[in-house]
């Protein structure tokens, strides 16, 4: 089944500890991209990669690191977590976006930062 | 600036009763819009791709309309299973990435 595979999907976790949300996806797609979504702000994004080794800041970078070894994943890192990262992620993917594809998102993974 | 805005924030509907959701944008250059729905607790599910003003698709209670400002979604006779939030994002020429708005809160009531 063709999907987009984020884990885990709760985290709790303190202020200052480092944490990695994993993204996978199965499509051979050469665009992923993660969100956060807030209430009244909807989604907004953190970061895109265009290709392997090709990442590119988003609307709202400030505290997020990415990855683009390989083609099928794009893990999320936060280094040192604060409250106002508290919110729903999501990852999500596409093929080549010149042909205005639409995104194939993941389920999501709910992120407490305390 | 890019930006997409939704109205209503939230609807309530008979079932049964028709209605329209609006997703106005700004954007430098459009490349698509589209509309996605969104159930609690899971990630956005694609519908429609919309390209240029005055084109339109269907996909059994929805249709979606497009032109040079807005979109609508209309809902034809709605059903309870059609509650959800529909999401509008737009991708414009310049740049590789979307802009979403912030969705309309769509509850059909039996």
């Amino acid at each position: 089944e063709a999907q987009v595979t984020q884990n885990p999907r709760y985290l709790i976790t303190v202020t200052g500890k480092k944490l990695t949300v994993t993204c996978s996806q199965n499509m051979n797609h050469e665009y992923m991209s993660w969100y956060r979504q807030d209430p009244g702000l909807g989604l907004r994004q953190i970061y895109y990669s265009m290709n392997v080794e090709v990442t590119d800041k988003g609307d709202v970078p400030e505290g997020y690191k990415v990855s683009r070894k390989e083609k099928r994943n794009f893990p999320l890192i936060l280094e040192s977590p604060s409250p106002n990262q508290t919110s729903l992620y999501f990852c999500a993917s596409s093929p080549l976006l010149e042909y205005n594809s639409p995104l194939h998102f993941g389920n999501g993974t709910r992120l407490t930062v305390t | 600036e890019d930006q997409v805005t939704q109205s209503p924030e939230a609807l309530r509907l008979q079932e049964g009763e028709s209605s329209s959701l609006n997703c106005s944008y700004t954007v430098s250059g459009l490349r698509g819009l589209f509309w996605y729905r969104q159930d609690p607790g899971k990630g956005p599910e694609f519908l429609f791709t919309l390209y240029s003003a005055g084109e339109e698709k269907e996909k059994e209670r929805l249709k979606a309309t497009l032109t040079k400002k807005e979109s609508f979604l209309h809902i034809t006779a709605p059903k309870p299973e059609d509650s959800a939030t529909y999401l509008c994002a737009v991708q414009a020429e310049t740049g590789n990435q979307f802009y979403f708005g912030t969705g309309t809160s769509l509850t059909v009531i039996p």
